[in-house]
């Protein structure tokens, strides 16, 4: 069974804060690691991907990934209340994706 | 640059009935996915598609589920005699290759509500 595992949260941060969201998964295979947003009742919307160890920025996210820890994580500096989602951790070790439940992230103005 | 078309948005069926969910990969796209999101539940996914070939559908129920992308027109998801735990949000993502490094795109979804 491959597992792929997320606190439910509720994460609150403060506006202005850093958030930050981890994700450990099962299958030692898993080669791509994704992030994705979703807000309530929409679709997800792909925010990050990474492929190897560790960090790769992208404008105020950062993804970290260790595969020795099977451990992923999103970091969202400068919180924004608009920030405020569902976000989903995805584990690809074949031709599909495996998804966590996903964070819920609360951005307090 | 049109994205990932799902229809219809919303669908309600009774008991028994049969439901179709059609998707529209991105222009360019001919790897398909469908996922189904229950709630306060993570997307499960059910297959993988290309133009005329199921790949992986290990995630489809063996029952009453099946799916198909034709030469021609959308991929479509069929489920047959519905039943109320089929209730969920049915998502489809594409990607224009498959392999370890694509990213797919996800569709606005089809939530079907069974009555």
């Amino acid at each position: 069974q491959k597992e792929v595992e997320q606190n439910s949260g509720p994460l609150s941060v403060p506006e202005g804060a850093i958030a930050s969201l981890n994700c450990t998964y099962s299958d030692r295979g898993s080669q791509s690691f994704f992030w994705y947003r979703q807000y309530s009742g929409k679709s997800p919307e792909l925010i990050m991907f990474i492929y190897s160890n560790g960090d790769k920025e992208d404008g105020r996210f950062t993804a970290q990934l260790n595969k020795a820890s099977q451990y992923v994580s999103l970091l969202i500096r400068d919180s924004q209340p608009s920030d405020s989602a569902t976000y989903l951790c995805a584990v690809r070790a074949g031709r599909s994706e495996n998804f966590g439940k996903g964070t819920s992230l609360l951005v307090t103005p | 640059n049109a994205g990932v078309m799902q229809n219809p948005r919303h669908l309600v069926r009774r008991r028994g009935q049969e439901a179709r969910l059609r998707c529209s990969p991105m222009k360019g796209h001919s790897h398909v996915y469908w996922y189904r999101q229950l709630p306060e539940e993570g997307l499960k996914f059910m297959v993988y598609l290309q133009k005329e070939n199921i790949i992986d559908e290990s995630g489809m129920p063996k029952e009453r589920f099946s799916a198909e992308f034709p030469k021609e027109g959308p991929s479509i998801l069929r489920i047959q005699q519905v039943v109320r735990g089929d209730s969920a949000a049915y998502f489809c993502a594409s990607s224009p290759t498959s392999g370890t490094s694509y990213e797919q795109y996800f569709g606005p979804g089809t939530r079907l509500t069974v009555t």
